[in-house]
């Protein structure tokens, strides 16, 4: 099952402008981590957040977390058209193993 | 190796055959899970090897599905009597012990016809 969702679906802006997806998840988690995947082959990993973290940088991504709504967003800043792929979180419960469970994705198009 | 390979990249099959796809994780990785991404879907977990045991092998489907690794390195995901529902992504990932660093592979592309 997946337990994330993200939002919107799909995206479409120009290059330059920055670009928000969101997710949800329903149960308590150890982290949440966003990945990046093109022409639905290989997942890259983007960044982890910790679920004591609030939010995290990595060069032009920035994402937040709000544990008390079971929430996050990704940001892409000054997007290029090379950012063009899906985005997807996934997320570690707190009991289990470190298994990931990912949500349905938000596919991103970015126009030159 | 320095990334996660799995093979083959593609495989197209007959309804009913039997089909097996490998993951070579990265070296030295004890931790190693399978995923199955059908299109316009995320990842889905299928089971979780921590060494040459399965750790947790709650998403498997059905019991047409099993996988192994003997010695802790190279798993082999094997599925009985395929269905055109099995047609997806299969990815595989590994990352050390207790990390949440997980590395990807390519993914195998199953199609059965």
């Amino acid at each position: 099952s997946q337990q994330g969702e993200e939002d919107p679906q799909a995206l479409s802006i120009q290059e330059g402008e920055n670009a928000t997806m969101n997710c949800s998840y329903k149960t308590s988690i150890n982290n949440l981590q966003w990945y990046r995947q093109n022409s639905g082959r290989g997942l890259v990993h983007l960044i982890l957040i910790r679920s004591n973290e609030r939010e995290k940088h990595s060069g032009r991504l920035r994402v937040t977390l709000d544990t008390s709504k079971k929430s996050s967003s990704l940001l892409i800043t000054a997007s290029r058209a090379a950012d063009t792929a899906s985005y997807f979180c996934a997320t570690v419960h707190t009991t289990g193993y470190s298994t990931l469970t990912f949500g349905k994705g938000t596919m991103l198009l970015v126009s030159p | 190796g320095a990334g996660v390979s799995q093979t083959p990249s593609n495989k197209v099959t007959e309804k009913g055959k039997y089909v097996e796809l490998r993951c070579d994780p990265i070296s030295g990785h004890t931790a190693l899970y399978w995923y199955r991404q059908s299109l316009g879907q995320g990842p889905e977990f299928l089971i979780y090897f921590q060494g040459t045991g399965a750790a947790d092998d709650s998403g498997l489907p059905n019991d047409r599905f099993f996988a192994v690794r003997p010695e802790g390195s190279v798993s082999t995901l094997k599925i009985q009597r395929t269905e055109r529902g099995d047609s997806a992504v299969y990815l595989c990932a590994s990352s050390p012990t207790g990390s949440n660093g997980y590395t990807f592979g390519s993914g195998t592309r199953l199609t059965v016809v």
